[in-house]
């Protein structure tokens, strides 16, 4: 079973918050995770990327995944409004398979 | 850094038509994909190919085809457009080192009349 979900959105905040955007996974055998932007009628650009569980960091983002729970997150601190976009969070498909499974995507909205 | 471009960033065609989507990759990557995405049903993957001449069936292969006759462009085929391939088209790549670490094309929105 290969399946990702995550809450649509939209999602609105005021400029500086801190944006908190989730996933979770069904499928235990997931070692990849991660986290497009896709501003729009534009393609998805990577943004983060991680093995396994922990924390990564890259400037104001940073990813979380808790293989425990099966969760992972995308945090992203003193947000901007150029940070509006629709957010992707991505797993592989286990079983060695070349395939991404992807979430359907969470709108974000940053009010200046 | 990675550049995946696409042929065409707009296109309109007829029911019936045969339609060329062209993609190339100027970081020698080995994978490459082509994925629809459509509102509420997120990236769907219809091909990719591990190498030249190779491909493999994603999700939704029906009423595609690809070619791959160079290692850095990969060609979608729609045989004979329909109504429902309306849609915004993503080509990717990825190298066999970064197997996950696919990097997007700007996508061709196709519609069909």
């Amino acid at each position: 079973q290969k399946e990702v979900e995550q809450d649509p959105g939209p999602l609105s905040v005021p400029e500086g918050a801190i944006v908190s955007l989730n996933c979770t996974y069904s499928n235990s055998a997931f070692q990849y995770f991660m986290w497009y932007r896709q501003y729009s009628r534009k393609g998805p650009e990577l943004l983060m990327y991680t093995y396994s569980s922990g924390n990564k960091e890259d400037g104001r983002f940073t990813a979380q995944v808790d293989k425990s729970s099966k969760y992972i997150s995308l945090f992203i601190r003193d947000s901007q409004p150029s940070d509006s976009a629709t957010y992707l969070c991505a797993t592989d498909s286990g079983a060695g398979s070349y395939q991404l499974t992807f979430g359907k995507g969470t709108k974000l909205s940053v009010i200046p | 850094d990675v550049k995946v471009t696409q042929s065409s960033r707009y296109l309109v065609k007829r029911t019936g038509e045969k339609v060329f989507l062209e993609c190339v990759q100027d970081m020698d990557h080995e994978n490459m994909f082509w994925y629809r995405q459509d509102p509420g049903l997120g990236l769907r993957l219809i091909y990719f190919s591990y190498d030249v001449k190779m491909k493999e069936k994603g999700d939704i292969p029906e009423g595609y085809s690809v070619s791959r006759e160079k290692k850095e462009r990969f060609s979608l085929i729609l045989e004979s457009a329909s109504t429902n391939q309306t849609s915004m088209y993503l080509c990717a790549s990825s190298s066999w080192t970064g197997l996950y670490e696919q990097y997007f094309g700007p996508g061709t929105r196709l519609t069909v009349t």
